[in-house]
């Protein structure tokens, strides 16, 4: 299994345009988890669906992210219009029915937004 | 809310030394779950050892042991025989009962470095 797949892994992005990240999860998981981290905020949880619901988007900074999972194998985060302060690095993680206790991150997008 | 604290922005240990890295949270659940990642330069987010709170005997994993004090809501970290290969940021961070299925909440992470 190739694990989580997250793309792009870099992008970088004008102040004002969309910005859509993309999330392949494990074959066979049915949660799916979108985190920030930044210097300042560490590792905040954003949003998680499980079996493709979303059950909490508390953690979305604003009505400018969105996420979405259409499917039970991919997930989209989306940030319109994008901010300089939405910078960071976005991580998706996905947990197994079967296996709760242990999340499987992808290796992240580090956004930039000049 | 739950909470975690990683006291220790960054820690030095010489190689082949042992060091222990600190983590406290605070919670009102008494059922939960305690996890240690490695965050190395390349970013992927390594599972390096949980912890069951039903649990009362210490869980190990290789070189990488825990010291989890329930009562005082403390989950330690201590790495035997430090490797240049376990440089990197540790995070700490707790899952309610669901075991994860509800999100991890992270601590703001220790910067372990290694000198040869």
């Amino acid at each position: 299994d190739a694990g989580v797949i997250q793309s792009p892994r870099h992008e970088v992005t004008e102040m004002g345009q969309e910005v859509t990240l993309r999330c392949k999860l494990i074959s066979g998981h049915n949660s799916l988890f979108w985190y920030r981290q930044t210097m300042m905020r560490g590792l905040e949880l954003l949003i998680y669906f499980n079996n493709n619901v979303p059950i909490d988007d508390s953690g979305m900074p604003e009505d400018r992210f969105s996420a979405k999972m259409p499917n039970a194998s991919f997930s989209t985060l989306k940030i319109q219009p994008s901010e300089p302060r939405d910078s960071a690095v976005y991580f998706c993680a996905s947990i197994s029915p079967s296996r709760d206790t242990e999340a499987f991150f992808g290796q992240g997008t580090r956004l930039t937004v000049v | 809310a739950q909470t975690v604290t990683q006291s220790q922005p960054e820690m030095s240990v010489q190689e082949a030394e042992t060091v222990t890295l600190s983590c406290t949270y605070d919670t009102s659940e008494s059922d939960y779950y305690l996890f240690w990642y490695k965050q190395p330069p390349s970013r992927q987010m390594i599972l390096v050892i949980r912890q069951e709170a039903y649990k009362q005997q210490n869980a190990t994993e290789n070189r990488f042991s825990v010291n989890f004090q329930k009562a005082a809501k403390s989950f330690s970290l201590k790495i035997s025989d430090s490797q240049l290969g376990d440089a990197a940021m540790y995070f700490c961070a707790y899952a309610s009962s669901g075991g994860g299925a509800d999100g991890l909440t992270f601590g703001k992470g220790t910067h372990l470095i290694i000198q040869p």
